[in-house]
Protein backbone atom coordinates (compact mmCIF):
# COMPACT_ATOMS: atom_id res chain seq x y z
CA UNK A 1 0.00 0.00 0.00
CA UNK A 2 2.05 3.17 -1.49
CA UNK A 3 1.66 6.58 0.44
CA UNK A 4 3.27 8.68 3.12
CA UNK A 5 4.02 7.77 6.53
CA UNK A 6 4.65 10.28 9.49
CA UNK A 7 5.50 8.99 12.87
CA UNK A 8 4.65 9.36 15.54
CA UNK A 9 1.14 10.71 15.89
CA UNK A 10 1.48 12.59 18.60
CA UNK A 11 5.19 13.81 20.12
CA UNK A 12 5.78 16.01 23.73
CA UNK A 13 9.03 17.45 24.27
CA UNK A 14 10.44 19.69 26.92
CA UNK A 15 11.40 23.45 26.20
CA UNK A 16 15.07 23.29 24.94
CA UNK A 17 15.39 19.64 23.60
CA UNK A 18 15.65 18.99 19.74
CA UNK A 19 12.88 16.86 18.40
CA UNK A 20 12.84 15.18 14.98
CA UNK A 21 9.55 13.92 13.34
CA UNK A 22 9.52 11.50 10.54
CA UNK A 23 8.52 11.06 7.44
CA UNK A 24 8.62 8.08 5.13
CA UNK A 25 7.17 7.77 1.30
CA UNK A 26 7.41 4.59 -0.93
CA UNK A 27 5.13 6.32 -4.14
CA UNK A 28 9.00 6.69 -5.62
CA UNK A 29 8.20 10.89 -5.74
CA UNK A 30 11.34 12.79 -5.81
CA UNK A 31 9.91 15.83 -3.93
CA UNK A 32 9.33 16.28 -0.37
CA UNK A 33 8.12 18.92 1.56
CA UNK A 34 7.26 19.62 5.42
CA UNK A 35 4.77 21.99 6.42
CA UNK A 36 3.29 23.19 9.34
CA UNK A 37 -0.41 23.88 10.49
CA UNK A 38 -1.88 26.80 12.84
CA UNK A 39 -5.31 27.44 13.51
CA UNK A 40 -6.16 30.06 11.86
CA UNK A 41 -3.00 30.29 9.51
CA UNK A 42 -3.40 27.47 7.31
CA UNK A 43 -0.06 25.71 6.05
CA UNK A 44 2.33 27.12 5.89
CA UNK A 45 6.12 25.74 3.82
CA UNK A 46 9.01 25.15 5.97
CA UNK A 47 11.48 23.55 3.81
CA UNK A 48 10.94 21.41 0.64
CA UNK A 49 13.71 18.73 -0.99
CA UNK A 50 13.41 18.53 -4.95
CA UNK A 51 15.73 15.57 -5.18
CA UNK A 52 18.08 13.41 -2.90
CA UNK A 53 20.95 15.79 -1.36
CA UNK A 54 19.43 18.65 -1.87
CA UNK A 55 16.63 20.94 -0.43
CA UNK A 56 15.94 24.54 0.64
CA UNK A 57 14.08 27.03 2.89
CA UNK A 58 10.52 27.32 2.68
CA UNK A 59 8.81 30.64 3.82
CA UNK A 60 9.36 30.08 7.85
CA UNK A 61 12.41 28.12 7.90
CA UNK A 62 14.01 29.64 10.82
CA UNK A 63 14.78 27.27 13.80
CA UNK A 64 13.98 24.04 11.52
CA UNK A 65 16.89 21.84 9.76
CA UNK A 66 15.96 18.39 7.37
CA UNK A 67 18.16 15.99 5.42
CA UNK A 68 17.31 14.30 2.55
CA UNK A 69 20.07 11.23 2.43
CA UNK A 70 17.67 8.94 0.90
CA UNK A 71 14.94 9.16 -1.98
CA UNK A 72 12.01 8.17 0.35
CA UNK A 73 13.08 9.67 3.74
CA UNK A 74 12.94 13.04 4.75
CA UNK A 75 12.93 13.95 8.70
CA UNK A 76 12.40 17.31 10.12
CA UNK A 77 14.58 18.62 13.25
CA UNK A 78 12.66 21.07 15.33
CA UNK A 79 15.33 22.75 17.05
CA UNK A 80 15.75 24.33 20.47
CA UNK A 81 15.77 27.80 18.57
CA UNK A 82 12.22 27.53 17.22
CA UNK A 83 10.94 29.57 18.97
CA UNK A 84 7.30 28.67 18.85
CA UNK A 85 7.29 24.52 17.69
CA UNK A 86 3.77 23.76 19.31
CA UNK A 87 2.14 23.23 16.09
CA UNK A 88 0.76 20.02 13.61
CA UNK A 89 3.53 19.11 11.10
CA UNK A 90 2.30 17.91 7.73
CA UNK A 91 4.68 15.99 5.36
CA UNK A 92 4.13 15.90 1.53
CA UNK A 93 5.61 14.35 -1.22
CA UNK A 94 4.89 14.50 -5.32
CA UNK A 95 6.33 12.93 -8.83
CA UNK A 96 6.70 15.87 -10.38
CA UNK A 97 5.86 20.13 -10.54
CA UNK A 98 2.97 18.75 -12.56
CA UNK A 99 1.08 16.21 -10.19
CA UNK A 100 -0.66 17.25 -6.58
CA UNK A 101 0.98 17.08 -3.35
CA UNK A 102 0.26 13.80 -1.50
CA UNK A 103 0.01 14.52 2.27
CA UNK A 104 1.14 12.21 5.35
CA UNK A 105 -1.31 12.33 8.54
CA UNK A 106 0.61 14.35 10.76
CA UNK A 107 2.14 14.37 13.94
CA UNK A 108 1.32 16.92 16.54
CA UNK A 109 3.90 18.40 18.65
CA UNK A 110 3.90 20.14 22.02
CA UNK A 111 6.40 21.76 23.75
CA UNK A 112 5.91 22.51 27.18
CA UNK B 1 3.95 38.11 -3.37
CA UNK B 2 1.07 35.67 -3.85
CA UNK B 3 -0.95 35.73 -1.12
CA UNK B 4 -4.57 33.29 -0.96
CA UNK B 5 -6.99 34.33 1.14
CA UNK B 6 -10.91 32.63 2.46
CA UNK B 7 -12.49 34.94 4.26
CA UNK B 8 -14.80 32.71 6.16
CA UNK B 9 -13.54 30.52 8.95
CA UNK B 10 -16.68 28.70 9.15
CA UNK B 11 -19.50 28.29 6.81
CA UNK B 12 -22.58 26.40 8.19
CA UNK B 13 -25.96 25.68 6.42
CA UNK B 14 -28.23 23.03 6.18
CA UNK B 15 -28.44 19.51 3.96
CA UNK B 16 -29.58 20.47 0.54
CA UNK B 17 -28.75 24.13 0.39
CA UNK B 18 -25.91 25.48 -1.84
CA UNK B 19 -22.57 26.12 -1.06
CA UNK B 20 -20.13 28.62 -1.79
CA UNK B 21 -16.54 28.78 -0.22
CA UNK B 22 -14.90 31.51 -1.26
CA UNK B 23 -11.43 31.83 -2.41
CA UNK B 24 -9.49 35.15 -3.56
CA UNK B 25 -5.52 35.39 -4.47
CA UNK B 26 -3.38 38.22 -5.35
CA UNK B 27 -0.32 37.10 -7.81
CA UNK B 28 0.65 38.87 -10.83
CA UNK B 29 2.08 35.65 -12.66
CA UNK B 30 0.11 32.73 -14.06
CA UNK B 31 -1.10 31.11 -11.13
CA UNK B 32 -2.53 27.35 -10.71
CA UNK B 33 -5.49 26.78 -8.60
CA UNK B 34 -6.40 24.41 -6.07
CA UNK B 35 -8.69 23.16 -4.03
CA UNK B 36 -7.81 20.96 -1.29
CA UNK B 37 -9.95 19.16 1.95
CA UNK B 38 -9.61 17.20 5.34
CA UNK B 39 -11.77 15.28 6.20
CA UNK B 40 -12.43 14.22 9.97
CA UNK B 41 -9.46 12.04 11.48
CA UNK B 42 -8.08 11.94 7.30
CA UNK B 43 -5.35 13.31 5.42
CA UNK B 44 -5.18 16.75 3.28
CA UNK B 45 -6.24 15.46 0.14
CA UNK B 46 -6.73 17.06 -3.09
CA UNK B 47 -10.27 17.89 -4.33
CA UNK B 48 -10.15 19.42 -7.66
CA UNK B 49 -7.64 21.53 -9.41
CA UNK B 50 -8.73 24.35 -11.85
CA UNK B 51 -6.75 22.83 -14.75
CA UNK B 52 -8.65 19.88 -14.90
CA UNK B 53 -12.29 21.87 -15.39
CA UNK B 54 -14.32 18.98 -13.77
CA UNK B 55 -16.25 18.49 -10.84
CA UNK B 56 -15.58 16.22 -8.05
CA UNK B 57 -17.90 15.01 -5.55
CA UNK B 58 -20.90 17.97 -7.17
CA UNK B 59 -18.02 20.57 -6.31
CA UNK B 60 -16.99 22.44 -9.14
CA UNK B 61 -14.61 26.21 -9.09
CA UNK B 62 -14.48 28.52 -11.79
CA UNK B 63 -11.49 30.39 -11.93
CA UNK B 64 -12.12 34.28 -12.02
CA UNK B 65 -8.57 36.08 -13.35
CA UNK B 66 -10.43 39.41 -13.40
CA UNK B 67 -12.04 39.07 -10.09
CA UNK B 68 -9.16 36.96 -9.08
CA UNK B 69 -11.44 34.40 -7.64
CA UNK B 70 -11.50 30.58 -7.42
CA UNK B 71 -14.33 30.23 -5.33
CA UNK B 72 -15.84 26.79 -4.57
CA UNK B 73 -19.18 25.64 -5.30
CA UNK B 74 -21.86 23.00 -4.44
CA UNK B 75 -25.75 23.58 -5.42
CA UNK B 76 -26.63 20.69 -3.02
CA UNK B 77 -24.96 20.34 0.58
CA UNK B 78 -24.26 16.51 2.18
CA UNK B 79 -23.66 15.99 5.06
CA UNK B 80 -20.59 14.31 4.17
CA UNK B 81 -19.36 17.35 2.55
CA UNK B 82 -18.78 18.56 6.20
CA UNK B 83 -14.81 19.22 6.09
CA UNK B 84 -11.66 22.03 6.19
CA UNK B 85 -11.38 23.03 3.13
CA UNK B 86 -8.22 24.74 1.40
CA UNK B 87 -7.37 26.82 -1.11
CA UNK B 88 -4.42 27.15 -2.73
CA UNK B 89 -2.16 28.65 -5.21
CA UNK B 90 0.77 27.49 -7.20
CA UNK B 91 3.30 29.47 -9.43
CA UNK B 92 3.27 27.83 -13.23
CA UNK B 93 6.84 29.40 -13.27
CA UNK B 94 8.65 28.05 -10.52
CA UNK B 95 10.38 24.73 -11.19
CA UNK B 96 8.80 23.12 -8.14
CA UNK B 97 5.23 22.22 -6.42
CA UNK B 98 5.30 25.15 -3.83
CA UNK B 99 1.44 25.69 -2.91
CA UNK B 100 0.66 28.68 -0.77
CA UNK B 101 -2.40 28.11 1.25
CA UNK B 102 -5.23 29.83 2.56
CA UNK B 103 -6.26 30.21 6.47
CA UNK B 104 -9.19 27.13 5.59
CA UNK B 105 -12.50 27.67 6.08
CA UNK B 106 -14.57 24.87 7.98
CA UNK B 107 -17.89 23.55 6.08
CA UNK B 108 -20.36 22.38 8.82
CA UNK B 109 -23.43 20.64 6.93
CA UNK B 110 -26.38 20.19 9.37
CA UNK B 111 -29.59 17.60 8.70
Amino acid sequence: DGGITQSPKYLFRKEGQNVTLSCEQNLNHDAMYWYRQDPGQGLRLIYYSQIVNDFQKGDIAEGYSVSREKKESFPLTVTSAQKNPTAFYLCASTIDRGTPLHFGNGTRLTVT
Amino acid sequence: AQRVTQPEKLLSVFKGAPVELKCNYSYSGSPELFWYVQYSRQRLQLLLRHISRESIKGFTADLNKGETSFHLKKPFAQEEDSAMYYCALRDLNTGFQKLVFGTGTRLLVSP
